[in-house]
């Protein structure tokens, strides 16, 4: 089974940084790695899939970047909206779709 | 608008039986494969089974196969998931998500829509 592992688990930040995620599959997935924004009492919002492709209506201000097994998640300019928990998730076993531990970022 | 509306969750004893329901409008449902997806309290999204548009394969984690099963009925719009011998680690909030396929040579899938989910308590 493939795994997935993120990191780092949280981050504080600041309204304006810009943050990077990163997570990393235990084999090559190609780019079949999807991020996911959640956030608390809320279902999970597809940000970008097959790695760098930005769902529609997402802020450019969200990237996505990797293959084979590093994959990042950069948000270049924080936004008070964007205090969320963030989830890849590998598609490359449609068989078994797995979900990274999640990221949780909160305000400094 | 395209929405998924789940329902059936509730409070069940551990070894009982409980069927959520998945309510799909404003897109073609039988276009598409559908997921399930759980989340316990304070946890990550676990991902727990898939089946196809036409309901031809479905696929389970590990942690629900023999157990769960998944279904649905393209005639009433409707995905659905059966769950038997609950079990305390199966309390969560249950998503369903539309399956969305993209790509020309690489196909990904991702989960693309989401419903606001049914919560599960197996409690005795």
């Amino acid at each position: 089974d493939i795994q997935m592992t993120q990191s780092p688990s949280s981050l504080s930040a600041s309204v304006g940084d810009r943050v990077t995620i990163t997570c990393r599959a235990s084999q090559s997935i190609s780019s079949y790695l999807n991020w996911y924004q959640q956030k608390p009492g809320k279902a999970p919002k597809l940000l970008i899939y097959a790695a760098s492709s930005l769902q529609s209506g997402v802020p450019s201000r969200f990237s996505g970047s990797g293959s084979g097994t590093d994959f990042t998640l950069t948000i270049s300019s924080l936004q008070p909206e964007d205090f969320a928990t963030y989830y890849c998730q590998q598609s490359y076993s449609t068989l078994l779709f797995t979900f990274g531990p999640g990221t949780k970022v909160d305000i400094k | 608008q395209v929405q998924l509306v789940e329902s059936g969750g509730g409070v069940v004893q551990p070894g009982r039986s409980l069927r959520l329901s998945c309510a799909a409008s404003g897109f073609t449902f039988s276009s598409y494969g559908m997921h399930w997806v759980r989340q316990a309290p304070g946890k990550g999204l676990e991902w727990v089974a898939v089946i196809w548009y036409d309901g031809s394969n479905k696929y389970y984690a590990d942690s629900v196969k023999g157990r769960f099963t998944i279904s649905r009925d393209n005639s009433k719009n409707t995905l659905y998931l059966q769950m038997n011998s609950l079990r305390a680690e199966d309390t969560a909030v249950y998503y369903c998500a539309r399956d969305f396929q993209v790509g020309i040579t690489m196909i990904v899938e991702c989960m693309d829509v989401w419903g606001q989910g049914t919560t599960v308590t197996v409690s005795s």
